[in-house]
């Protein structure tokens, strides 16, 4: 099955930087792969996503990179915000199929302080 | 938006009590419901897929006859954590994908708000 690695676990950064958490995947067949944010006893909130057949999606502050190649995705967080100090979870899926499951990251603390 | 409602939000209960949870999809039909348990500062491990009118596929670890789910209309999921014992305790979320049957929207997720389960 899926296997999601995510790095780094924690994240510090001042205010307007940039952040960018990194994860790989394991199994080829993926080909859809969302990030979320979730803050503390909440559920998590889709930020962004990306399919395979695209290397690159923006929105704003935040954009995702896919390298399907290599099975690794990234995202990327600019100008950030105290607001944004939350924990990321990366995932990936095989979206074609209503019954895959989504299979997560172990998560990024992210922390901006003003 | 599409809304998945998870029911109830937070519950208490003494060891050996069971505990139902409901998840409902809103606004859309689903085959396939998801139920993910969460423990504090970590990930969301998933741990059966429910699906409409036949049995759950469990991962492996996770005790059937321990998480019962019930996934019985097209937008209903329940899990019953039988015999309930303090290291049940977790954040349980639910989530569901639209099968598109109505919405045309096929393959998109949305997650339920999730249960807080406290065993005392």
């Amino acid at each position: 099955g899926e296997n999601v690695e995510q790095h780094p676990s924690t994240l510090s950064v001042q205010e307007g930087d940039s952040a960018v958490i990194k994860c790989t995947y394991s199994d080829s067949a993926s080909n859809y792969f969302p990030w979320y944010k979730q803050e503390l006893g909440k559920r998590p909130q889709l930020i962004i996503d990306i399919r395979s057949n695209v290397g690159e999606k923006k929105d704003q502050r935040i954009a995702v990179t896919l390298n399907k190649t290599a099975k690794h995705f990234s995202l990327h967080i600019t100008e950030t915000q105290p607001e944004d100090s939350a924990v990321y979870f990366c995932a990936a899926t095989w979206a074609d199929q209503a019954g895959t499951a989504l299979i997560f990251g172990k998560g990024t603390t992210l922390s901006v302080s003003s | 938006g599409a809304v998945v409602s998870q029911h109830p939000s937070r519950v208490i209960c003494k060891s050996g009590t069971s505990v139902k949870i409901e998840c409902r999809s809103l606004d859309f039909q689903a085959t396939t419901m998801f139920w993910y348990r969460q423990f504090p500062k970590q990930s969301l491990m998933l741990m059966a897929t429910s699906n409409e009118g036949s049995k759950a596929t469990y991962e492996q670890g996770v005790e059937k006859d321990k998480f019962l789910i019930n996934h019985a209309s097209l937008t209903l999921s329940t899990l019953t954590v039988t015999s309930a014992h303090p290291e049940d305790s977790s954040f349980y979320i639910c989530s569901a994908r639209d099968s598109g049957l109505s919405s045309g929207r096929a393959g998109e997720l949305f997650f339920g708000e999730g249960s807080r389960l406290t065993v005392l």
